[in-house]
């Protein structure tokens, strides 16, 4: 199977409220993750990484949170706005220094409602 | 912009077609990348080419054949492909492990 999976395929949020996408993952020696937006006829955007010698990394508007324990990794959005709504992906890459291939989830389509 | 462009965007052929996908990073990395995104499901890794050398095929079949003439182009050379292989296939660069750009697409149809 897979190595990094989402677990919800859909999110339907308010405008304004806060998002928390999720992604479990399950290879141990993965040491770097990151998450893409991919909206609508476009290339994956990167939004955030994080390595695994850190818990948390703030961007702005967005946090990535890792729990290295449970293998789980979460994105969260403040004050969710219509320009959010995209697929997110979450990806990881056992890193080494060289240039890596990611391993990407399934995605979560991340719906707004006004 | 991400720096990285593709073409063509959409591309319609026939599977005894023989066509050239066409990746371009203005960047300056080192690293490059080939992805196939089909419905509902992730996208996967297919080449990966450090500094020009090819140094990961993931199992791709050979109707697919990559070539990276220098570090600022890559190509994805498509011939007697199969209607499955239709699919958005997305190319992306990297100054070695860091952050990947990906390019906008070609959306593939094999008739």
């Amino acid at each position: 199977g897979e190595s990094v999976g989402l677990h919800l395929p859909t999110l339907s949020v308010q405008e304004g409220d806060n998002s928390i996408i999720n992604c479990a993952y399950s290879n141990s020696a993965s040491d770097y993750f990151i998450w893409y937006k991919q909206e609508s006829g476009k290339g994956p955007q990167f939004i955030i990484d994080i390595r695994s010698n850190m818990d948390k990394r703030q961007g702005q508007r967005v946090t990535v949170l890792l729990n290295k324990t449970v293998k789980h990794l979460s994105l969260q959005i403040a004050a969710t706005q219509p320009g959010d709504s995209a697929v997110y992906f979450c990806a990881e890459n056992i890193g080494g220094g060289g240039a890596d291939g990611l391993t990407f989830g399934k995605g979560t389509h991340l719906i707004i409602q006004p | 912009e991400t720096g990285v462009t593709q073409t063509p965007r959409h591309l319609v052929m026939g599977m005894t077609n023989k066509k050239s996908l066409k990746c371009e990073q203005h960047l300056g990395h080192n690293a490059m990348y080939w992805y196939k995104q089909s419905a509902k499901k992730p996208l996967e890794l297919m080449f990966v080419y450090n500094f020009k050398e090819q140094t990961e095929n993931n199992s791709v079949p050979s109707r697919f054949s990559p070539e990276c003439p220098n570090s600022s182009h890559l190509f994805l050379h498509l011939h007697t492909l199969q209607p499955e292989d239709s699919a958005l296939y997305l190319c992306a660069s990297s100054l070695h492990s860091g952050e990947q750009f990906f390019g906008p697409g070609t959306r593939l149809t094999v008739l």
